[in-house]
């Protein structure tokens, strides 16, 4: 079954950065496009970044354009998300989610379990 | 960018009942719409895509329909493990969900 964990979530200071791993098995992770989504506590969902199933094409919520990078290892089937700069409203639960395309975003059909950012001094 | 907005964004209902979420698109996006349900603490679940179509293992209750605008997610005869909050979802733009519906016990 497809199972998605992300892992590197912590406390951070703000400026720090702070790279998120998200371990793919259950499915052919090198065929299909990659998300992360975030969730504030007692928020909606706000999308951060895509990457397409190669790793050529990556797409930024402007909330994070330049403060983040989405990349991906498809020998070791995991997701990634570089945090720098990070800010007090970055503070939220990441969640890596897989597409149903490989090259654009679609939609979410299936998510890990989500990994807390806390960004405070 | 194209923007989602549901409504209503809470919702208080019964056990048995019939329940409607609408979701307005700010223009046209043909039929590229899902919905999600998000229970607390949970990761959210696919429930419809493309307006209509019930992803696999979903109830038959759940039901979606709409295109251009104006969508809708039905849930024809609620039941207890309905009560979650609600999300639309569209990739025309970067500016993917609608701001949700909590659905209560009444």
């Amino acid at each position: 079954q497809v199972q998605l964990v992300e892992s590197g979530g912590g406390v951070v200071q703000p400026g720090g950065s702070l790279r998120l791993s998200c371990a793919a098995s259950g499915f052919t992770f090198s065929s299909y496009g990659m998300h992360w989504v975030r969730q504030a506590p007692g928020k909606g969902l706000e999308w951060v970044a895509f990457i397409r199933y190669d790793g050529s094409n990556k797409y930024y919520a402007d909330s994070v354009k330049g403060r983040f990078t989405i990349s991906r290892d498809n020998s070791k089937n995991t997701l990634y998300l570089q945090m720098n700069s990070l800010r007090a409203e970055d503070t939220t639960v990441y969640y890596c989610a897989k597409d149903v395309r490989a090259a654009l975003p679609a939609r979410f059909d299936y998510w890990g379990q989500g990994t807390l950012v806390t960004v405070s001094s | 960018a194209i923007q989602l907005t549901q409504s209503p964004s809470s919702l208080s209902a019964s056990v048995g009942d019939r329940v409607t979420i609408t979701c307005r698109a700010s223009q046209g996006i043909s039929s590229a719409l899902a919905w999600y349900q998000q229970k607390p603490g949970k990761a959210p679940k696919l429930l419809i895509y493309d307006a209509s179509s019930l992803e696999s293992g979903v109830p038959s209750r759940f039901s979606g329909s709409g295109s251009g605008t104006d969508f809708t997610l039905t849930i024809s005869s609620l039941q207890p493990e309905d009560f979650a909050t609600y999300y639309c979802q569209q990739f025309n733009s970067f500016l993917p969900f609608g701001q949700g519906t909590r659905l209560e016990i009444k």
